[in-house]
């Protein structure tokens, strides 16, 4: 399967304590996005990288969570001292570089299965 | 990223053609405005994106309106595995994801 992976699929933890998510991205895509989703909501996005390079972060990353991408290829999302409002599924996606003339573009995010995570 | 507002819910009976509004009327010029669809317990699922222009692929059409202020995708013959939340969204390099259209595609 070359599609986006994430492990665990699923992590039941109890408050106060860390949790650490993988993401591996489809081989050669540059970005690498992580979202949030809570029940009846739509994805929420958190951050990104292109490459190594975290270029965005939204205002709901808390200094609780704290991302990597170390190599430019898997990435790490990792939230300290959980909280329950933490419980959520956490997504991962990843997109290619396409090219529109001379303009460079990431239009199409492929995303996988999902991390959701309970705390107790 | 621009503000996106679309019906809660739809029906459509398989076989038929699913068109799923949006409005986009805050998006900029440079926006693209993108579908993305969501099937239960499943990430969601990239559909079709446009910038001015009508377009079309293996799963769908997208119709933009020519002041770019609403978007229409079109399912041209919807089945029971269409059914799921259509997430329509305005931007760049980052997607702002709304609650969606649930659509339910019956017998």
């Amino acid at each position: 399967d070359t599609g986006v992976s994430q492990n665990p699929r699923h992590k039941i933890t109890k408050r106060g304590q860390n949790v650490t998510f993988r993401c591996d991205p489809i081989s050669e895509h540059n970005r690498l996005y992580w979202y949030r989703q809570t029940l009846g909501q739509g994805p929420e996005f958190l951050t990104y990288f292109q490459n190594e390079a975290q270029l965005e972060k939204s205002r709901l990353l808390s200094d609780r969570f704290s991302a990597e991408r170390p190599k430019g290829s898997f990435s790490t999302l990792e939230i300290q001292r959980t909280e329950q409002g933490d419980s959520a599924m956490y997504l991962c996606a990843s997109s290619p570089k396409t090219y529109t003339g001379a303009l460079k573009f990431y239009n199409e995010q492929f995303f996988g299965p999902g991390t959701r995570l309970t705390v107790l | 990223d621009a503000k996106t507002t679309q019906p809660p819910s739809m029906d459509c009976a398989e076989g038929r053609a699913a068109n799923l509004p949006c409005n986009h009327s805050t998006i900029s010029g440079n926006e693209y405005v993108y579908w993305y669809r969501q099937i239960h317990s499943q990430g969601p699922q990239y559909i079709i994106h446009g910038l001015k222009n009508n377009e079309t692929n293996e799963m769908a059409s997208l119709i933009i309106t020519e002041d770019r202020k609403s978007s229409t995708l079109i399912l041209p013959h919807a089945t029971l595995r269409d059914t799921a939340v259509y997430y329509c969204m305005g931007g760049y390099s980052t997607l702002t994801f709304g609650k969606g259209t649930m659509l339910l595609v019956s017998p």
